[in-house]
């Protein structure tokens, strides 16, 4: 079965352009969860979504991010404008439901370089 | 804020020698997860143990969780190479999935 997909894998840009990082989940999964990982700050969870639903999206860290997820396979995280502190690998996950005995499954990520 | 705190932050052994890394947490929890990260990959679920719990293996794996101390326990027996990856604990908070920093570990062939 095909896991989390994520695209780009790469995405190199300069400052002020907008970004846009997509996910497919994996089919089934109810819940959708956007995450960003840095060297400094580990791994953070930005926003998620039940049902294509934003549940909590008290971890987007500005008004330059958001995150939409227009049916229940694909979903995408927008930075826009970007800029160089941006840069970090985001990754998007799912599960069939949410709480606390249930395992995340990621896709492999997008990382980011903002120039 | 992270949850967990992994220790060490980095351990390098030899192939066939056993690894342990540990994780600290502060706020009691119902259960506690293990995920694994290959350079350039995703999180990896590895496995679960509940706060009723004391202990869990799985392969080569085993898990063990004191709630008194806040602190659960990770060893891989008789490494490999391609145990070669960052391990990290993860616990529920706040509706959400809360990871500590995670250990690296190398195992050298």
């Amino acid at each position: 079965d095909a896991g989390v997909i994520q695209s780009p894998r790469h995405e190199v840009t300069e400052m002020g352009q907008e970004v846009t990082l997509r996910c497919k989940p994996i089919s089934g999964h109810d819940y959708l969860f956007w995450y960003r990982q840095t060297m400094m700050r580990g791994l953070e969870l930005l926003i998620y979504f039940n049902n294509n639903v934003p549940i909590d999206d008290s971890g987007m860290p500005e008004d330059r991010f958001s995150a939409k997820m227009p049916n229940a396979s694909f979903s995408t995280l927008k930075i826009q404008p970007s800029e160089p502190r941006d840069s970090a690998v985001y990754f998007c996950a799912s599960s069939p439901i949410t709480g606390q005995n249930q395992p995340q499954h990621f896709g492999d990520g997008t990382r980011l370089s903002i120039l | 804020s992270q949850q967990g705190e992994e220790d060490p932050q980095a351990l390098s052994i030899q192939e066939g020698e056993n690894a342990t890394m540990n994780c600290s947490y502060k706020t009691s929890i119902n259960n506690l997860q293990w995920y694994r990260q290959n350079s350039g990959r995703g999180l990896v679920h590895l496995i679960l143990i509940r706060s009723n719990e004391r202990e869990k293996h799985s392969g080569r794996l085993r898990v063990t969780l004191d709630t008194s101390k806040k602190s659960s326990s990770l060893l891989i027996t008789a490494s490999r190479a391609a145990d070669t990856a960052s391990y990290f604990c993860a616990t529920f908070r706040g509706g959400k999935l809360i990871f500590g920093q995670g250990t690296e570990l190398s195992v050298k062939p």
